[in-house]
């Protein structure tokens, strides 16, 4: 089964740093692209970043209103994806989601984990 | 950044009632709409990519249409398990922005 399980969320003050994790099982991380996402009440859904496969250079993109504070990466000899999160700010505090990128989708999705940030 | 605006953000209907969500793109996305279904406390499941190819896994009853701005999903026949919130996603180009959402709840 394919599977991806994020770990890393919690509470963190403004100007701290967060790591998150995604792994992957059911499938090879090292073929396909991942992405972030995050979901707020207010804003709904939004696209963070995607870190492209070794194929297609391991290229990365940012959204916006993270770049330059937030950071991907990838192991795929260790099967995980990972969203390092500094500078923190209040509205950054969301449920983060990882996906796999298949074609021009995103499946499957994480079960989510929530940052707090808040003083 | 491409706009998503759907419509309705709030719809109530019936099993066994049809039910069209709209999804208008700011810009031509050509067929590069994905609509994903949200249950409370879940993740996001894609439910129909390329505007109208359905999941591997998804109910016959799920269906999608449109190309360059205006798309929708259509379910013919709602069960109870499709009460839920909808989201179409362009594919077209970073930042893939969604739609705001629409919640479909029991009449």
């Amino acid at each position: 089964e394919v599977q991806l399980v994020e770990s890393g969320g919690g509470l963190v003050e403004p100007g701290r740093s967060l790591r998150l994790s995604c792994t992957a099982s059911g499938f090879t991380l090292g073929d396909y692209a991942m992405s972030w996402f995050r979901q707020t009440p207010g804003k709904g859904l939004e696209w963070v970043g995607v870190i492209r496969s070794r194929v297609y250079g391991g290229t990365i993109e940012y959204a916006a209103s993270v770049k330059g504070r937030f950071t991907l990466s990838r192991d795929d000899s260790k099967s995980i994806a990972y969203l390092q999160m500094n500078s923190l700010e209040t509205e950054d505090t969301a449920v983060y989601y990882c996906s796999r990128a298949v074609a021009r989708r995103f499946d499957p999705w994480g079960q989510g984990t929530l940052v707090t940030v808040s003083s | 950044d491409i706009q998503m605006t759907q419509s309705p953000s709030s719809l109530s209907a019936s099993v066994g009632d049809r039910v069209t969500i709209t999804c208008r793109a700011s810009q031509s996305i050509s067929r590069y709409l994905n609509w994903y279904q949200q249950k409370p406390g879940k993740a996001p499941k894609v439910l129909i990519y390329d505007a109208s190819t359905v999941q591997s896994g998804v109910p016959t009853r799920f269906s999608g249409s449109g190309s360059g701005t205006d798309f929708t999903l259509t379910i013919s026949s709602l069960q109870p398990e499709d009460f839920a919130t909808y989201y179409c996603q362009e594919s077209y180009t970073s930042p893939w922005t969604f739609g705001q959402g629409t919640k479909l709840e029991v009449k």
